[in-house]
């Protein structure tokens, strides 16, 4: 069975600095991983969709990288903003068919002024 | 922008009743999941459903579980005799390929008393 995990579960940075948020899966046969951010109460809010024959994603101040023979993600948020404290959730495709997406517990993200 | 909507936000009902939490997912999306999250838990693949029939289910999705799509617009997940671990935050979603990134609606909050 797939296994999603994040480090760290909890990560406080100040306003301005670059961080890393990573992700790791123990089955590499996917068929895709998506970023996302939900914030309290809420639902999930897509980021970053990563196809498994790719390497990376942009969008903005975010770019995730994907490396499936190693079962690894990262999130590179750049420039951080106290707008961008959430919890960053990472989800792979997988499954016989690909039909099942696992998510990891995410990494709650505090960004102080 | 098209987005997933989920009515009610929120559902209390109590042990043993049936309960119907409804979605609409965007218009030509063909794909549609249902997953839920207990508080302070990972978010958890309950149903895929493509073509009129359920696609994927885990091992949660038992007996109790059913889902529907009654009209061209309408994604429903009945639960038949509620309990109390039933209760959740329960999120649908849309994709309009498999391979396209899904979109999250706000969520359902169940509470089973």
């Amino acid at each position: 069975k797939q296994e999603v995990t994040q480090i760290p579960a909890a990560l406080s940075v100040p306003e301005g600095e670059n961080l890393v948020l990573n992700c790791s899966f123990t089955d590499s046969a996917i068929y895709n991983l998506q970023w996302f951010r939900q914030d309290p109460g809420k639902g999930l809010t897509s980021l970053l969709l990563i196809q498994s024959s790719q390497r990376e994603q942009t969008s903005g101040r975010l770019n995730a990288s994907l490396d499936k023979s190693s079962g690894r993600s990262t999130l590179y948020i750049a420039a951080s903003q106290p707008g961008d404290s959430a919890t960053y959730l990472c989800a792979v495709f997988t499954g016989n068919n690909f039909n099942k997406f696992y998510f990891g517990s995410g990494t709650k993200l505090n960004v102080k002024p | 922008e098209p987005e997933v909507t989920q009515t009610p936000s929120h559902q209390v009902t109590q042990m043993g009743q049936e309960v119907i939490l409804r979605c609409v997912p965007i218009s030509n999306h063909l794909y549609f999941y249902w997953y839920r999250q207990i508080l302070g838990q990972k978010v958890e693949f309950l149903v895929s459903f493509y073509n009129n029939e359920i696609s994927e289910k885990s091992e949660i999705f038992d007996d109790q579980f059913s889902v529907e799509r009654p009209d061209g617009s309408n994604f429903t997940l009945k639960i038949r005799s509620t309990k109390l671990e039933d209760s959740a935050m329960y999120f649908c979603a849309s994709s309009e390929t498999q391979v396209n990134e899904q979109y999250f609606g706000p969520g359902t909050r169940l509470t089973v008393t």
